[in-house]
Order: C-alpha cells, then structure tokens, then sequence
C-alpha cells in the first residue's frame, strides 16, 4: 500500500480482556517495528521484526506482550488481561532494511485505552 | 539508554519567527534523522543527515550537523501555525539494528 495502515485506530477494553493491533507495512519493506508511546512522553521500543523473524523482543514490558508477523507482511501485536497501565498508542513503522539509513515510515497508531 | 536528547523540550514562539531545536547524542553514527509527530500519532519523516554531511536543507528546513560536538540542530524559518508539533532526533549506530530515539521537542506557534 501506499503507507503504513494499522487498525484499529481506537480502542477501548475492560481491564483483563485481549486485545490485537494490526499493522501493514509498505509493500517491500522487510523491517517493521512496534513502539508504545504513552502520553506525553517519548517512544518506547517494543519489537522489531526482520521478514518475520524477531530478533529482539527484549523490549516487550511482559509474557502478555506477544508479536507476529506473517512473510514480510501482516503484522499483529496481541496483549493478553489487558491492564490499565498499558493504556497508550501503540506505533508501527516500516523501513526498506533493517538498518536505520532508509528512515522511517510510521503508521497512524492504534490509541488503546484500557478501563 | 537514550542516545539522542532534544533542547529545549518545550519551545513556544510566534508565528514567522524562526524555531531552532537541538539534539545531542553520545555515540558515533552513520546517520542523524528528524521527525515530526502532531497530536500525539504518527510521526512523519523530515530530514536524514549522514554523519559525512555538515548541513542539509528542505524547504524551510534547515539541519546541521557536528560530529565533533555531537549535536545536530533542526532549523524552521518562517514558521507556522501547521509547523505545532512534537519534534524527534534519532540516531543510526552502527551497534543497533534500529534507530534510538530522542524524547522530543514540544514546538507550539502562537498566531
């Protein structure tokens, strides 16, 4: 496509339920990340994938934070029993490598609000 | 840790004046990039500035870069109202496979 698409742009759910945030990339490029930006502050990195494979999910804040991505694809980030601390937007980006020289390009974000 | 840290991080001016931001790092880079993020979603990319450069320009943006002092600074001449926006530096390190990220620069226009 023609940017970075993630849906849904708004979310709101009862503290304990799953939620899943989708992101598709720009076609072609094989790097995606995920980042959480609660309000007011700066980005916080989560995961990065390169095709599919992620090499580092140390940035994940716990077990209930998982992510996928499908090919050089889709990609879902899913957060299990959900809770009110992990209320924030929830970024995407896209890159041509996995290396910063290409810059980034940056989805509209997913605001997630947990009651 | 952080690499890039912005200056000011709030900085309010009135509109035509020229906004300047800052951002310094600690490492060395292969590249410096600056950011725009309005109303707290996407941020869009403005300006990449490799560490051979000294100085880039796009439209009314204007970037330098010092590697000796470790800095960049982020020029907007002419400014606007639509120019209200947070503002990121982030960093390409030849350590990290993404780029490290500044906390940012809160640019309010008063018309």
């Amino acid at each position: 496509g023609a940017g970075v698409s993630q849906s849904p742009s708004n979310k709101v759910t009862e503290k304990g339920k799953d939620v899943e945030l989708r992101c598709d990339p720009i076609s072609g490029h094989t790097a995606l990340y995920w980042y959480r930006q609660r309000l007011g502050q700066g980005l916080e990195f989560l995961i990065y994938f390169q095709g599919n494979s992620a090499p580092d999910k140390s940035g994940l804040p716990s077990d209930r934070f998982s992510a996928e991505r499908t090919g050089e694809s889709v990609s879902t980030l899913t957060i299990q029993r959900t809770q009110q601390e992990d209320s924030a937007v929830y970024l995407c980006a896209s890159s041509l490598g996995y290396r910063g020289g290409y810059g980034y390009t940056f989805g509209s974000g997913t605001r997630l609000t947990v009651v | 840790s952080q690499q890039g840290e912005e200056d000011p991080q709030a900085l309010s001016i009135q509109e035509g004046e020229n906004a300047t931001m800052n951002c310094s790092y600690k490492t060395s880079i292969n590249n410096l990039q600056w950011y725009r993020q309005n109303s707290g979603r996407g941020l869009v990319h403005l300006i990449l500035i490799r560490s051979n450069e000294r100085e880039k320009h796009s439209g009314r943006l204007r970037v330098t870069l010092d590697t000796s002092k470790k800095s960049s600074s982020l020029l907007i001449t002419a400014s606007r109202a639509a120019d209200t926006a947070s503002y990121f530096c982030a960093t390409d390190v030849d350590s990290n496979y993404q780029l490290i990220w500044g906390a940012g620069t809160k640019l309010i226009i008063k018309p």
